[in-house]
Order: C-alpha cells, then sequence, then structure tokens
C-alpha cells in the first residue's frame, strides 16, 4: 500500500499554462507538507497544512495556491506557470505539525517532475 | 534565520571504509535535528530524528550523533547500497511545521 501518493508523475507543460498536482495520504496523519526540489536538489518547504488549515507559507509566489478538500489531501495548483517553476514536488505528511511532539517523523511521496517548456 | 550547511558535497567511499557526514546547523530553540536518505528518482525517506546535544540513535551501519551546533552521520563498513543523497533537517525557532533541510551529501560506495 503506498502511504503517499502524488500524481502525475511527470509533468510537462508550456509556459503560461495552469496545472495541478494531486497529494494522498492513507496514513491517518494531521499533517501534509508541499515541498520544492531544485536542479541542485535542494529541498525547500513551501506550505504546511494541520488538520486543513495553513500553518505555513514560505514566501511562495502567489500563482501557487495550495487546497486542502480534507485531512487525506493536499492539491497544489499552479497558475501561469513559468520556467523558474521546473522543479520536483514533493509531498509529505507526518502525523503532528514538525516540532510540536516526537511524531513528527515526514513520509515523503515520489515526487511529481514538473518540466516547463 | 534558521541554516543548514551539510559537508561534504559529495563523498566516493569503498566497501567497508568507514567515514562521517557532517552537518552544522543554527537555530534559536532546536526542535528535532533530522536525517534522510534519498534514492535517485524517489522522495526522502526518514532515518532519525535527534532533540538535544549527546544524543545518539543507530541504525543497522549508521549511527547519528548531536551537537549543540553540529550532527554527524557515522557510516561504518559501508555497502554499495548505501549510496545515496543524505539530507540533514533541523526544526525549529518560532515556526512550528517547517523543516530546513542542508543541500544534502551525495554518497557514493564502490564495491
Amino acid at each position: 500500500d503506498t502511504a503517499v501518493s502524488q500524481t502525475p508523475k511527470y509533468l510537462v507543460t508550456q509556459m503560461g499554462n495552469d496545472k495541478s498536482i494531486k497529494c494522498e495520504q492513507n496514513l491517518g496523519h494531521d499533517t501534509m507538507y508541499w515541498y520544492k526540489q531544485d536542479s541542485k536538489k535542494f529541498l525547500k518547504i513551501m506550505f504546511s497544512y494541520n488538520n486543513k488549515e495553513l500553518i505555513i507559507n514560505e514566501t511562495v509566489p502567489n500563482r501557487f495556491s495550495p487546497k486542502s478538500p480534507d485531512k487525506a489531501h493536499l492539491n497544489l495548483h499552479i497558475n501561469s506557470l513559468e520556467l523558474g517553476d521546473s522543479a520536483v514536488y514533493f509531498c509529505a505528511s507526518s502525523q503532528d505539525t514538525l516540532g510540536t511532539s516526537g511524531n513528527n517523523e515526514q513520509f515523503f511521496g515520489p515526487g511529481t517532475r514538473l518540466t516547463v517548456l | 534565520e534558521d541554516q543548514v550547511t551539510q559537508s561534504p558535497e559529495a563523498l566516493r567511499l569503498q566497501e567497508g571504509e568507514s567515514s562521517s557526514l557532517n552537518c552544522s546547523y543554527t537555530v534559536s530553540g532546536l526542535r528535532g535535528l533530522f536525517w534522510y536518505r534519498q534514492d535517485p528518482g524517489k522522495g526522502p525517506e526518514f532515518l532519525f530524528t535527534l532533540y538535544s546535544a549527546g544524543e545518539e540513535k543507530e541504525k543497522e551501519r549508521l549511527k547519528a550523533t548531536l551537537t549543540k551546533k553540529e550532527s554527524f552521520l557515522h557510516i561504518t563498513a559501508p555497502k554499495p547500497e548505501d549510496s545515496a543523497t543524505y539530507l540533514c533537517g533541523n526544526a525549529g525557532g518560532t515556526s512550528y511545521g517547517k523543516l530546513t533541510f542542508g543541500q544534502g551529501t551525495i554518497l557514493t560506495v564502490h564495491p
């Protein structure tokens, strides 16, 4: 059983388009995250949600809009895609919000490789 | 501002040759120092969390240690399957829910 799943795995699109990446976790966790990993493999937090509530928004352009319809899902919608958005996007989840308890091991999804042409 | 710096950027070892990876961090009020392993084309996989200076954790050939400024990931008698990128990250300061990662160390173990 896949703990954290993302779709699609690969996404190739033209500049200016709007696209979405979906994430689902079946671990019963309360907190979900989106990370961006650039070409140098640097992994940077974008958003954190706890029980569908946004708790971290790391100076991400407002073209990026996360949406959490329920605790098990956190989707990422990106408007007006730019060349610099090309990266691998990872979804993750943890039982508790990072830093609040000892139960904060993060489980990562397989990633979505976004290429903007 | 939280900062995490890992060294070296890349490390090549022969099978059985033990070594250590370094993670230097600055944060006010550490709430966890995390180690992850990432294989090519996959998401990071959790290894350890350390919370206070002097703490150590082990898993097979890996041992993580923590001081007030650094964490080390010691690899004893590595095997080719230990080849991966090892990521270190810290959680702390005033932001809950945020893990700040270093740039990673790419470990290659040759048979």
